[in-house]
Parts: C-alpha cells; sequence; structure tokens
C-alpha cells in the first residue's frame, strides 16, 4: 500500500509563475519528509527537506510547507524557470526508518 | 561533492542469468542503498545495509541479494533474472551511522533489461 502518494502525475507552468506540488501521506508516524527532483537518465538530487515540528521551510526560490493535521504537504517554486523542469518525488521517514517515496510529479516549465 | 557511481547505465541480461550490480561512493558513508524505480510505483527500496556485511530488506527483497565487503561498495545480485525485474535500478548513500534518515545521495541509475 503506497504509504505517500503524488496524486498528480504531471504539471504545466509557464515561467516565472508559480509551481505547486503536492504529497500526501498516510502514516501518522513520519517526521521527516524530502523532496527530490530527478533529470532524465540522472539520479535524484536533493532539493529541500523539512521536519515535523516546522511547518514551512524556505531555501531561495524553493519553500517546503507542512500541515501534519491534514497529512499533507506541498513545494512551492517561486518563479519558476525552465531549469526546473523535472520530476519532482517527495520522501517521507519515521526516526530510525526507511524513506518511502511518491510516484512523482513530473513539471514542465514553458519558457 | 559526494559521488555515487553505478558500474553500468545501460544492461541487458536473459532471463536465467545472474545479474550483479555495483554501486562504489567515495564519502566514507556508512548506509547504502538499492532501490527500484517503475513508472506509476515511484522509488521502491529493495535492501539497504549500516555497516560492511551488514544488511536489511526492504519493502521488495524477493529475487534479489546483496553484498557489502567493503565500506565503499555495495551490490545488488539477480540470482535468476527474470523479466519483471525489468526496471531502473537507483543505488544511494548517506552519512548517518545508524539510521537510514535525511538526505540520500544517488547515483545516476542503471536501465536493467531482461530478455
Amino acid at each position: 500500500d503506497q504509504q505517500v502518494k503524488q496524486n498528480s502525475p504531471s504539471l504545466s507552468v509557464q515561467e516565472g509563475r508559480i509551481s505547486i506540488l503536492n504529497c500526501d501521506y498516510t502514516n501518522s508516524m513520519f517526521d521527516y519528509f524530502l523532496w527530490y527532483k530527478k533529470y532524465p537518465a540522472e539520479g535524484p538530487t536533493f532539493l529541500i527537506s523539512i521536519s515535523s515540528i516546522k511547518d514551512k521551510n524556505e531555501d531561495g526560490r524553493f519553500t517546503v510547507f507542512l500541515n501534519k493535521s491534514a497529512k499533507h504537504l506541498s513545494l512551492h517554486i517561486v518563479p519558476s524557470q525552465p531549469g526546473d523542469s523535472a520530476v519532482y518525488f517527495c520522501a517521507a521517514s519515521a526516526v530510525g526508518n526507511q524513506f518511502y517515496f511518491g510516484t512523482g510529479t513530473s513539471l514542465t516549465v514553458i519558457p | 561533492d559526494v559521488k555515487v557511481t553505478q558500474s553500468s547505465r545501460y544492461l541487458v541480461k536473459r532471463t536465467g542469468e545472474k545479474v550483479f550490480l555495483e554501486c562504489v561512493q567515495d564519502m566514507d558513508h556508512e548506509n547504502m542503498f538499492w532501490y527500484r524505480q517503475d513508472p506509476g510505483l515511484g522509488l521502491r527500496l529493495i535492501y539497504f545495509s549500516y555497516d560492511v556485511k551488514m544488511k536489511e530488506k526492504g519493502d521488495i527483497p524477493e529475487g534479489y541479494s546483496v553484498s557489502r565487503e567493503k565500506k565503499e561498495r555495495f551490490s545488488l545480485i539477480l540470482e535468476s533474472a527474470s523479466t519483471n525485474q525489468t526496471s531502473m535500478y537507483l543505488c544511494a548513500s548517506s552519512p548517518l551511522g545508524t539510521t537510514p534518515s535525511y538526505e540520500q545521495y544517488f547515483g545516476p541509475g542503471t536501465r536493467l533489461t531482461v530478455t
């Protein structure tokens, strides 16, 4: 059973606008969340993380929001750039345990 | 920069062959992982290792085994390859000593096709 879900397989956004990628999870024990970006023919690279004691973490153009009551996190990219076009995976873990990855959302930023 | 390398980018094997996928990391990380990535299923953990000669099953270990004789090298073995093992295989490492949490550094992946 998929514990981490990304319900949008793809997303297209105009350059300069905001991209919002969503992720839902089912396990209330998860306390650490990450986003990875993956270009074709490359391995995923770490983008940003958030622990359950926070509800927001920001790094430049990237912000992750965590809503624990809804078991939902989102990644905001502002402004979106063509180089942001990639597949984005969210991942979640409980302390001392493995990460569970979502199925990925393919983002296309249109110039 | 952390570097995780995988021995092959593309591999084609026949059903029943024994297949070795090699992974090497150069940052002295304790933890290493093998995942497979399939469309619509995301990344699924096959096996991981906390230390040399230690291994733990992930979510989908059936049909696979692993070997970690040296800290920097983690091998995934398909004892008898089957067509349902056609997939993208990703190796990763992370620096923590006892838990597989926190960010992992991934290799470029091996696209394995079993015919």
